[in-house]
């Protein structure tokens, strides 16, 4: 168990719906990642927030969004949803910022798109 | 732009035999670099690390060297178990756009299978 949790564990919903992950980072961990898994694109980068900022974007749709909120737990929220949107999506956190430290992920939660 | 390369899967082994996944990796600052493995059902788990030229990472067995003028950092093996099969992910950690961020690019992962 690495300390970060992530709701729901799978969602299933259709195409043009907007949903919302949610993640809870490990307690004392200042900054939250998130990542997209899918089979052909595999493990992209999509945002960054730092104690409730918005420090780096990645490979992020613009019907995507996220905050960072003052307890430290992040929402994904994304929208118009299309077929190619269902993958993996995952939360991770560290406690700083920097190259060495280690990222801690959450389970996951696994977006179906119908 | 940072990008990480290791070898396509599936590999299939032999409990006890020895295994090699190769990865290289294009960056364009000082990379640290890592390996993450993902058991079936389960998020990433950091399994080691490097974060200088020639240092060797080294955990549970597993062991990989960061080599600068190869840019490579290979993740190896001595003698595999059925509970190392998963999916390993070599990633880099580079400076994101010069704004003191830094986030992970990984290669696509490599499906490893050890059969009793």
């Amino acid at each position: 168990d690495s300390g970060v949790t992530q709701t729901p564990k799978h969602l299933i919903t259709a195409t043009g719906q907007r949903v919302t992950l949610r993640c809870s980072p490990r307690s004392g961990d200042l900054s939250v990642y998130w990542y997209q898994q899918s089979l052909d694109q595999g493990l992209q980068f999509l945002i960054q927030y730092y104690n409730g900022e918005e420090r780096a974007k990645g490979n992020i749709l613009e019907r995507f969004s996220a905050q960072q909120f003052p307890d430290l737990h992040s929402e994904l929220n994304l929208s118009s949803l299309e077929l190619g949107d269902s993958a993996l999506y995952f939360c991770a956190s560290s406690e700083k910022q920097g190259p060495y430290n280690e990222q801690f992920f959450g389970p996951g939660t696994r977006l179906t798109v119908l | 732009g940072n990008s990480v390369t290791q070898m396509e899967g599936p590999v299939t082994l032999s409990e006890e035999a020895f295994l090699t996944i190769n990865c290289t990796y294009t960056a364009t600052g000082y990379p640290s670099l890592f390996w993450y493995v993902q058991y079936p059902g389960e998020g990433l788990q950091l399994l080691l690390k490097a974060t200088k030229a020639d240092d060797k990472g080294s955990n549970k067995g597993f062991e990989a060297t960061y080599r600068k003028e190869t840019t490579s950092f290979h993740l190896e093996k001595g003698s595999v178990q059925v509970s190392d099969s998963a999916v390993y992910f070599c990633a880099l950690s580079d400076q994101h756009s010069g704004a003191g961020s830094y986030q992970l690019t990984f290669g696509k992962g490599t499906k490893l299978s050890v059969i009793p």
